[in-house]
């Protein structure tokens, strides 16, 4: 079983929609998670910090179940500019520079 | 400022080449990583530099040398590659602490590698 595993995807939905990915992790030692989305060809950008308390920006909410070992990424209103790869990043280690543990990643296509 | 920035955008090198990649950043950070995108694969860590000392090497092959000059600068040495190294490689830098505020890593925009 992998580490972090996510929702294979691809999505395609339209624009408008709302769309939610799911992803697991296995190490309960795990102690920060993050979505970052990365475009074709660039590098990986911070999308959001996940809190257990979840946490809304515009039009994404992320959320984090540590009993279930599950974080979600929410996306409202889907634009045309949400198109990218979506991955869920897990940290084990907070005190020093530990391994950042990345899923596979979803691809969103957003559709006119 | 959350910028890293990497030199080359692009490199082609021989079998037979030595270059050398370069991460540099300036928001503080004490850690810094290089890792390695296949296409359509997510990024897998290579190196960790925490407070300017190696701490993680994730078995990588002696062909790639990793250096940290100081606590801006991250290079990465690259010597008798194979053409399976073709890749896209990313620093980043994150300051080592205790909240996701602090752990959260920031990606330069890559070096797109392609080995003949």
């Amino acid at each position: 079983r992998k580490e972090v595993e996510q929702d294979p995807g691809p999505f395609n939905v339209p624009e408008g929609a709302t769309v939610a990915f799911n992803c697991t992790y296995s190490n309960s030692a795990s102690q920060s998670f993050f979505w970052y989305r990365q475009d074709c060809r660039k590098e990986p950008k911070l999308l959001m910090s996940v809190y257990s308390s979840g946490n809304e920006d515009g039009r994404f909410t992320a959320q984090l179940n540590r009993a279930s070992q599950y974080i979600s990424l929410l996306i409202r209103d889907s634009k045309l500019s949400d198109s990218a790869t979506y991955l869920c990043v897990v940290n084990r280690d907070r005190t020093n520079a530990g391994k950042s543990t990345f899923g596979d990643g979803t691809t969103l296509t957003v559709k006119p | 400022d959350t910028e890293v920035t990497q030199t080359p955008k692009h490199l082609v090198m021989g079998m037979t080449n030595k270059k050398s990649l370069k991460c540099e950043q300036h928001m503080g950070h004490r850690a810094m990583y290089w890792y390695k995108q296949k296409a359509k694969k997510p990024p897998e860590l290579m190196f960790v530099y925490s407070y300017e000392k190696l701490s993680i090497n994730e078995s990588v092959p002696s062909r790639f040398s990793p250096e940290c000059p100081n606590s801006s600068l991250l290079n990465l040495h690259l010597h008798a590659l194979q053409p399976e190294d073709s890749a896209l490689y990313l620093c980043a830098s994150s300051q080592p602490g205790t909240s996701s505020l602090t752990d959260t890593q920031y990606f330069g925009p890559g070096t797109r590698l392609t080995v003949l």
